[in-house]
């Protein structure tokens, strides 16, 4: 139990286009996702949490014009990148949690692979 | 504010011997701790958690870790080294709360040598 999916798992764009990713609780309602981002060989940097039906919290320093995050349902959230650009080029990650038996650990996706050319 | 700190970037052993992967944290009050790993490109693995109960927590893959308050320690430990634990390994500090943030270590890598 307690899988997250994200899609794609790589990408690859051009310049000045938008590129969204799927962050998917398969088999739990997720109350909470969060975005990281991973440059390599760093750790995870936290970019947003969000909790289902309202606008996201982003850390300090994240642009939120850029990273647009919607959390439509207990199931999906969605991270569009727009109007990339090759130093957006990262790893990607996201992880869902909910609050069932008072444990809110969190669940991580696979990651995506975003390279921007 | 809570933080970890992960004393090496880089660990290498021979298969067959012991493990030891060093974590101090700080915290304001009695922390949530965890241990992931990362295979390269792969997403994260939980390997095993400290949540205020036992001290010594034992995890997946034989992985087992020691929470030691007066120390500030979760050192992360396995008595045989196996070739397939060659990763980069991140101990996580919790905050409080419902939308309770994970804050990473910076990282450790191991490698495990013939």
């Amino acid at each position: 139990g307690a899988v997250v999916s994200q899609h794609p798992s790589r990408v690859i764009c051009k310049s000045g286009t938008s590129v969204k990713i799927e962050c998917r609780s398969l088999d739990f309602q997720a109350t909470t996702m969060f975005w990281y981002r991973q440059f390599p060989k760093q750790s995870l940097m936290l970019m947003a949490t969000s909790n289902e039906g309202s606008k996201a919290t982003y850390e300090q320093g994240v642009e939120k014009d850029k990273f647009l995050i919607n959390h439509a349902s207990l199931t999906l959230s969605t991270l569009t990148v727009t109007s990339a650009h090759p130093e957006d080029s990262s790893f990607y990650i996201c992880s869902a949690s909910f609050t069932g038996g008072g444990s809110y650990e969190q669940y991580f996706g696979p990651g995506t692979r975003l390279t921007v050319t | 504010a809570q933080s970890v700190t992960q004393l090496d970037s880089h660990v290498s052993v021979s298969e067959g011997t012991p493990v030891l992967l060093r974590c101090n944290y700080s915290s304001s009050y009695s922390p949530s701790l965890f241990w992931y790993v990362q295979h390269p490109n792969k997403g994260l693995q939980l390997l095993l958690k400290y949540t205020s109960a036992a001290t010594l927590v034992k995890g997946i893959n034989g992985f087992e870790a020691e929470f030691k308050k007066s120390e500030t320690s979760f050192h992360l430990t396995k008595p045989s080294a196996h070739m397939s634990d060659a990763a980069e390994y991140f101990c996580v500090v919790r905050g409080r709360g419902t939308a309770s943030k994970l804050t990473f270590g910076t990282g450790t890598r191991l490698q495990v040598t013939l």
